[in-house]
């Protein structure tokens, strides 16, 4: 069973620019969950998909969007980036919509 | 608006010192509740999954319990290697989800 692995695991941006993070669920998994943590914070809930379309939203601006791909894959990508997006990025795959499998996430430095 | 709120911040036990960490919740439908474990570094480990009041489930040393308002976490005799940072989270029937800041357990050899 191939857990869920998340690419890449460190990237360094610049203000304004724009970034694509990628998840692959675990074998099975038909549902993907983003999360952003900051340090010393718990993960706050970006967006869920569930085949292939959104079904939950946090607070977060339209600048974060995500795909979930056929394979049940998937992308974050942010747009204009901000210094406060800066974060560990945290993607999660679940069957049937229930989050249970995390993986070891993205860090996210904008500089 | 939901959230989630946990108790102690940090709580440092010696070994074999039973405790309980706590999970308060508002949340408009809960659809389900969550403990997780993180490691420094790692993303969250999956734990236990509660959906009504009442509601326990256990795993070796930790046991989770759920009322209407909270949820515990209670760790019986830990052991160094449950040093980790523990997390509660709520989905609502929007299918939103809400993390607490976490319980960082350290346990004393």
């Amino acid at each position: 069973e191939t857990g869920v692995t998340q690419s890449p695991t460190h990237l360094i941006k610049t203000r304004g620019q724009q970034v694509t993070l990628r998840c692959s669920s675990q074998s099975g998994h038909n549902t993907v969950s983003w999360y952003q943590q900051a340090l010393g914070q718990g993960p706050q809930f970006i967006f869920q998909y569930y085949r292939e379309e959104e079904n939950g939203r946090g607070n977060f601006p339209p600048r974060f969007s995500g795909l979930q791909f056929p394979n049940y894959s998937s992308e974050l990508n942010v747009n204009a980036l901000e210094l406060d997006d800066s974060a560990l990025y945290l993607c999660a795959s679940s069957l049937d919509r229930a989050p249970l499998h995390f993986g070891n996430g993205t860090r996210l430095t904008v500089t | 608006e939901d959230q989630v709120t946990q108790s102690p911040e940090a709580l440092r036990l010696q070994e074999g010192e039973s405790s309980s960490l706590n999970c308060s919740y508002t949340v408009s439908g809960l659809r389900g509740l969550f403990w997780y474990r993180q490691d420094p570094g790692k993303g969250p480990e999956f734990l236990f999954t509660l959906y009504s009041a009442g509601e326990e489930k256990e795993k070796e040393r930790l046991k989770a319990t759920l009322t209407k308002k909270e949820s515990f976490l209670h760790i019986t005799a830990p052991k160094p290697e449950d040093s980790a940072t523990y997390l509660c989270a709520v989905q609502n029937t929007g299918n939103q989800f809400y993390f607490g800041t976490g319980t960082s357990l350290t346990v004393i050899p």
